[in-house]
C-alpha cells in the first residue's frame, strides 16, 4: 500500500513569494494534517483537516493556509515568504474508521528554502 | 510552540549495547507515540501506546505509557548500526477532541564503530 505522498520533495522561493505544498493521505483515511519541521526541532503542528474541514491549527500567522479536496488530499499555503519558513514540511494522514487508531503517519515531507 | 521533554538530546553507544530514553510532559495525553526519523526522511512510526501502564514490544524495541499519563519510556535492546537515527516522541489528546501532536526535542542516537 502506498503511503503518505508529498510534492514537490524540495523548493526554493525567495522571501515575498508564495508557495503551495501538496499531499495525498494514505488511501482510506481522511484526516490530513500538517506540520513544520525546523532543523535540530520536532514538528510543529499547522493544521488538521477532516472531511474538508479545519479542525485544528497551531500557533502560526494567517500568511499560513490549507484545505482539503473531496479526494482528502490537501494543500498548505504560505503567503509572503520569510527566512523563517525555510522548513521541513510534514503531512500526516491518520485513520478515522470506527476502532482506528489515533497514530498518524507522515510522508517524506517537502524541503523549503526561502533565500 | 510546545515541546515535551526528552531526554537524554544525544547518545553514543556501541553496537549491542541497551538503549534508555525518556520524554515527559506537563500535561496529560491519552496517547504516546514514539517515532524515528532519519536525515531527510519524515518520521516513521514505531510504537503507539494508549493506555496508562501498557507496555508495548515492536521487535527489539519495548515502550511504556506512564502511569500518571505525563511521561512515557523507549528501549532498543542490542543495538544495531540501522538503529541510527533521531527518535521522537509524540502524545495525542484525540480524545480531548484535538488531534494536534505535540512532540519531544529529540534523541539522537549514534553507534559507535
Amino acid at each position: 500500500d502506498a503511503g503518505v505522498t508529498q510534492s514537490p520533495t524540495h523548493l526554493i522561493k525567495t522571501r515575498g513569494q508564495h508557495v503551495t505544498l501538496r499531499c495525498s493521505p494514505i488511501s482510506g483515511h481522511k484526516s490530513v494534517s500538517w506540520y513544520q519541521q525546523v532543523l535540530g526541532q520536532g514538528p510543529q503542528f499547522i493544521f488538521q483537516y477532516y472531511e474538508k474541514e479545519e479542525r485544528g491549527r497551531g500557533n502560526f500567522p494567517d500568511r499560513f493556509s490549507a484545505r482539503q479536496f473531496p479526494n482528502y488530499s490537501s494543500e498548505l499555503n504560505v503567503n509572503a515568504l520569510l527566512l523563517g519558513d525555510s522548513a521541513l514540511y510534514l503531512c500526516a494522514s491518520r485513520p478515522t474508521l470506527p476502532g482506528g487508531g489515533y497514530e498518524q503517519y507522515f510522508g517524506p515531507g517537502t524541503r523549503l528554502t526561502v533565500t | 510552540g510546545q515541546q515535551l521533554n526528552q531526554s537524554p538530546q544525544s547518545m553514543f553507544i556501541q553496537e549491542g549495547e541497551d538503549v534508555s530514553m525518556n520524554c515527559t510532559s506537563s500535561s496529560i495525553f491519552n496517547t504516546w507515540l514514539w517515532y524515528k526519523q532519519e536525515p531527510g526522511e519524515g518520521p516513521v512510526l514505531l510504537i503507539a501506546l494508549y493506555k496508562a501502564g501498557e507496555l508495548t514490544s515492536n521487535g527489539r524495541l519495548t515502550a511504556q505509557f506512564g502511569i500518571t499519563r505525563k511521561d512515557s519510556f523507549l528501549n532498543i535492546s542490542a543495538s544495531i548500526p540501522s538503529d541510527v537515527g533521531i527518535y521522537f516522541c509524540a502524545g495525542d489528546r484525540t480524545n480531548f477532541g484535538n488531534e494536534k501532536l505535540t512532540f519531544g526535542t529529540g534523541t539522537r542516537l549514534t553507534i559507535i564503530p
